[in-house]
Formats: structure tokens, sequence, C-alpha cells
């Protein structure tokens, strides 16, 4: 069974970094993308942006380069999502999910989201 | 521009059927796209994904009450015998080369 387990809800003050994280099980962690989404209060789904664990290769949403970086440590099948300087505007739900696959002459693309995790609410409040 | 475009909310009423639209943007109406729930207070729930010939698999445990079906730009997912659990957001989902877009969403009450 595919299962992607968050870390537990975090409350910080504007200014303080943070690492969430994402452990997954039920599957080879080195062969799927896992990506990570916002959800503001009240608000819809974002894309942030996507990992592959086998060579570290991330690819950003524009609206998420340089805010966060994502990451993973393979020896225990973990994400990683990570701000340095956390703002109010941070506040949020945020969600990882594994990418689904294609395989094409033997390298494989990644394609929708087919497992979500529950989710780790951050709250950044003074 | 990727772009997914969903009207805000719809209705309809126990044990009926609904219809949920997400429209592709000009340009990308061959792509394919994935249907995702979410209940209230919940996280997302893959449900399918759908390509544009209408062909499609659902996740693990999903209703047979829950299809989809293409027309041209335009992607479907038809809910029939409407139950109270049902009451959720549902967002249509695509990608490009480097690029993951989620449509706005649809809220969807179950009368």
């Amino acid at each position: 069974e595919v299962q992607l387990v968050q870390s537990g809800a975090e409350v910080k003050k504007p200014g303080e970094s943070l690492k969430i994280s994402c452990k997954v099980s039920g599957y080879n962690f080195t062969n799927y993308w896992i990506g990570w989404v916002r959800q503001m209060p009240g608000k819809g789904l974002e894309w942030m942006g996507i990992f592959y664990p086998e060579d570290s290769n991330a690819i950003y949403s524009p609206s998420f380069q340089g805010q966060v970086t994502i990451s993973a440590d393979k020896s225990i099948s973990t994400a990683y999502l990570q701000w340095s300087t956390l703002k109010a505007s941070d506040t949020a739900m945020y969600y990882c999910a594994r990418h689904g696959r294609y395989c094409i002459g033997g390298t494989c693309y990644p394609y929708y989201f087919d497992y979500w995790g529950q989710g780790t609410l951050v709250t950044v409040s003074s | 521009q990727l772009v997914l475009t969903q009207s805000p909310s719809a209705s309809a009423s126990l044990g009926a059927s609904v219809k949920l639209t997400c429209t592709l943007s000009s340009g990308h109406s061959s792509y394919a796209i994935a249907w995702h729930q979410q209940q209230p207070e919940k996280g997302p729930r893959f449900l399918m994904n759908l390509n544009r010939d209408g062909s499609h698999s659902k996740g693990d445990g999903i209703p047979d009450r829950f299809s989809g079906s293409s027309s041209g730009a335009e992607r479907y997912l038809t809910i029939s015998s409407l139950q109270s659990e049902d009451e959720a957001d549902y967002y249509c989902q695509t990608w490009g080369t480097g690029i993951w877009v989620f449509g706005g969403g649809t809220k969807l009450t179950v009368l």
C-alpha cells in the first residue's frame, strides 16, 4: 500500500526557518517524482515544485523558485520542503504527493499526482 | 499559457447525477488531465486521469459512480447516484514540459 505520511503542524515566527517532511512507503522511493502543493486558507491548490530522488533533480514553479527548497534523503525514503526565512504569507497547508509516471525507451517521466500525503499546516505569526 | 478553467460551484440533488467541466486553454486541447477530490477538512485524493479520447483510469478504491469523458478542449467528471460524501471540492490538473497546473476548483454541493 502506497503511503505518504507528513510531519505535524508547525507554528513559527516571521524570519524563522522550517523544514517539513514527507515519509513514503509501499513503493521504491527513488523511482518516482515527489511534488509539493500549497493550499492557502480558503483557496485552491498551487503546484510548488517536484523532485526526483534518484538524481536529486528539482523543478520549481516560477512562483516559488528561490522561496523554498525541495530535497530528499533516499536512505529513509523521505522528502522535504524547506524555508530559510518564513513570512506570514507562507501560512498555509502543504501537501506532498507522488507523481505517477510513464516510461518510454527506458526513460520515465512524471505526470499527474496519484497519491497524496495528509498535509502539514504551517502557521507563521508574530 | 497552459491554464485550466473550472466553474467555481455546482449543485445537484442526492441520488442524481452531476457533470463537472474542466476546460483546457487554447492550443492545449489534446492534453490529458487528472481529477482530484478534496472533501471538507481533508487532503486531496486522486480520482482518475483522463485522456483526450475519453479513456481514463481510476485511483485505488474509486467507485464506479465516478466516470470521465472528453470533448475537444473540455474534460468532464460525471458523478452518478450522488451521495452526501460526494460534497467536496473537485480539482483538475494537467502538466506540460516542466510545469504542472491546477484548475481553480469546483465546489460541489449535494442538496
